[in-house]
């Protein structure tokens, strides 16, 4: 099973409506980043969150990190043909020993389609 | 400032054949990540390295596979004799500093390696 869980796994919405992407981990995050990939392409840093019920903003787009540290969501509004891509999670994990330092892991994708 | 560069962007071996692949960092990064992008499993991690140091190689085959970073010049990921099941996509990332929820990490646009 996976170690950072995605939902939903693809997701077609209408211009202009709102959407949510969620990020479930069995483990507490230490750090949680969001990134968006285009087809093809490298992975895009979107934002990165740290503190339990932190919420940040960037254009249209809001991440939040729960209280307890075990899932975030990333929420569209407003979307957009240009917010198209496959959305991914990355985080610090604890492991054996201690935290990576450097290792992320990855959910395994959100494919996001917005039809004009 | 340039972002994280790779090449080639697109590499075709036969089976049997070398693979070598190149990241230069963004400026002013000095930690490395290489990971690997198969179809249906995702983006994992394989190797994290400093200069001349490799800190974590957690992720990587035990066999064929090997990371450099000098102290002058790109990184690099060798896959000596190549088998079909190497063909993926592989992303090197850099970051400025290492370290829990700090390292935010900036993707290359990837390399896809093609094993015929």
């Amino acid at each position: 099973s996976q170690e950072l869980e995605q939902s939903p796994q693809s997701l077609i919405v209408q211009e202009g409506k709102n959407l949510t992407i969620n990020c479930t981990s069995s483990k507490t995050l230490y750090g949680l980043y969001w990134y968006k990939q285009k087809y093809g392409e490298g992975l895009i840093f979107l934002m990165m969150l740290q503190k339990g019920g932190e919420e940040k903003s960037h254009e249209k787009i809001t991440a939040k990190l729960d209280e307890k540290k075990q899932q975030s969501s990333l929420h569209i509004t407003a979307s957009q043909p240009s917010h198209a891509g496959i959305y991914l999670c990355g985080a610090d994990l604890p492991y054996a020993g201690g935290t990576s330092y450097g290792k992320l892991t990855f959910g395994q994708g959100t494919i996001l389609t917005v039809h004009p | 400032n340039a972002g994280v560069m790779q090449n080639p962007r697109h590499l075709v071996r036969r089976r049997g054949q070398e693979a070598r692949l190149r990241c230069s960092p963004m400026k002013g990064h000095s930690h490395v990540y290489w990971y690997r992008q198969l179809p249906e499993e995702g983006l994992k991690f394989m190797v994290y390295l400093q200069k001349e140091n490799i800190i974590d190689e957690s992720g990587m085959p035990k066999e064929r596979f090997s990371a450099e970073f000098p102290k002058e010049g790109p990184s690099i990921l060798r896959i000596q004799q190549v088998v079909r099941g190497d063909s993926a996509a592989y992303f090197c990332a850099s970051s400025r500093t290492a370290g829990v929820a700090k390292n935010i990490q900036y993707f290359g646009a990837g390399t896809r390696l093609s094993v015929l």
